[in-house]
Formats: structure tokens, sequence, C-alpha cells
């Protein structure tokens, strides 16, 4: 695998249940982010952990709840979605957040459908 | 509050022509990336423009910055049915994170 890997593509879940989406950087990054893409509207950017400690967490409600435990990996956990959270949510990695390029590399995404 | 605009937020063009997408930004910075997305895909990094004056160009494109006027520029030279994708430009805001544009989508006819 190279670059930014996301699992699953697809999901569809009911507003009662809970899942995860996984996110796996094979690029040695030291950064990584959780940004979630709706229909008409800017990327938002969710989370952001750094050497696996959250630096930022853009007032996101309580039903997602990130976790990195290592800098390779990144998880969002997800429970009582409303259908609103329907998105596609994507992963991005960077070298180094202080770092003058930090170019950000994405993930392919997952398309989360909250029924 | 760094916000990011662009213009315009759909665009039509033949191949052949000429465009240019712009993007202004509200509050000092001077780092400012330019991505691509196509239907149904990631996005894929095109540029990182990082001080005032800053031009960079991979084939029928080029990005320039101004950070002075806030503003920088994608101009498409020539442009080929290949390039419809939706571009958006994103500025880095004091505190490390990126703050997006809506995103431009560029259709090209034949």
């Amino acid at each position: 695998e190279t670059g930014v890997t996301q699992t699953p593509r697809h999901l569809v879940m009911g507003m009662t249940n809970k899942k995860s989406l996984k996110c796996e950087q094979h690029l040695g990054h030291n950064a990584m982010y959780w940004y979630k893409q709706s229909a008409k509207k800017p990327l938002e950017l969710m989370f952001v952990y750094s050497l696996e400690e959250r630096v930022e967490n853009n007032s996101v409600p309580s039903r997602f709840s990130p976790e990195c435990p290592n800098s390779s990996h990144l998880f969002l956990h997800l429970h009582t979605l409303q259908p609103e959270d329907s998105a596609l949510y994507l992963c991005a990695s960077s070298q180094d957040l202080a770092l003058a390029y930090n170019e950000q590399f994405f993930g392919p995404g997952t398309r989360l459908t909250v029924l | 509050e760094l916000k990011v605009e662009q213009n315009p937020l759909f665009l039509s063009m033949q191949e052949g022509k000429n465009y240019t997408i712009y993007c202004n930004y509200s509050t000092t910075s001077d780092r400012l990336y330019w991505y691509r997305q196509d239907p149904g895909k990631s996005l894929e990094s095109l540029f990182v423009l990082l001080s005032n004056g800053a031009v960079k160009q991979e084939g029928r494109l080029m990005a320039s910055l101004d950070t002075k006027a806030r503003l920088s520029t994608l101009h498409i030279t020539a442009a080929v049915h290949d390039l419809s994708a939706t571009y958006f430009c994103a500025v880095l805001d004091s505190n490390y994170q990126l703050i997006w544009g809506a995103g431009t989508k560029l259709i090209i006819k034949p």
C-alpha cells in the first residue's frame, strides 16, 4: 500500500449504530487530519493530530470520536449519528504541522450515509 | 477569522481557451495551496505557494500568489478535456489549519 488509505470506502448506517472509519498513512508523516466534505460546502476540518496528540478539535459534536494509536493510524468512531452527518469523510496526512511546505496528502475518503 | 473565497464557483469552457480562477482570502497568510478533485475521487495536491510573488507552473496550469492583495490565481492555458475537475484553494491560518475555498467546478467541452 502507498500513500493514504481509508476503509471502508462506503458505509451506510442507522442512527443507532456504532461504526468506525479507519485511515492509514504509509508516508512516514507526523500529522494526520479528519475532514468532512458535504455537498455545496467548503471542506471542514474536524480533527488534527500531531505525533499522536490531538492539537485541534473544531467544535465537532461528541458523536464523532477520534483515536490516533500511533503516527500511522487514525480512526473516527461514530455513534448515534444524524442524517445531516451524511458526507464524504477524508483523511489526510502531512510531514509536520510547522514545516513551511506542509503539503497534505489525502486518502480516497469514506462515503457515509446515515439513514 | 480567516475566510477564503473562490470565484467563479462554476465554469464551463471550450477546449483551447484560456481562463483564470481566483482565490481571495481575508487575513494575512503566506502559504496557499491548490488542489484538484475529480468526481468521486480524493484531493490531489497541485501547487504549494509559499511567498509573495511565487509562481508555479505544471503543464497547462499556472498558479501565482500576491500576499499583499491576498489573492492567488490559477490560470489555465489552452484548456483540454482532461482538466475538467473541481479545483480548491486552501490558505494556512495562524493555527496551522487549512481554511478551504468552496471549490470551482470546471467543465471543459470539446
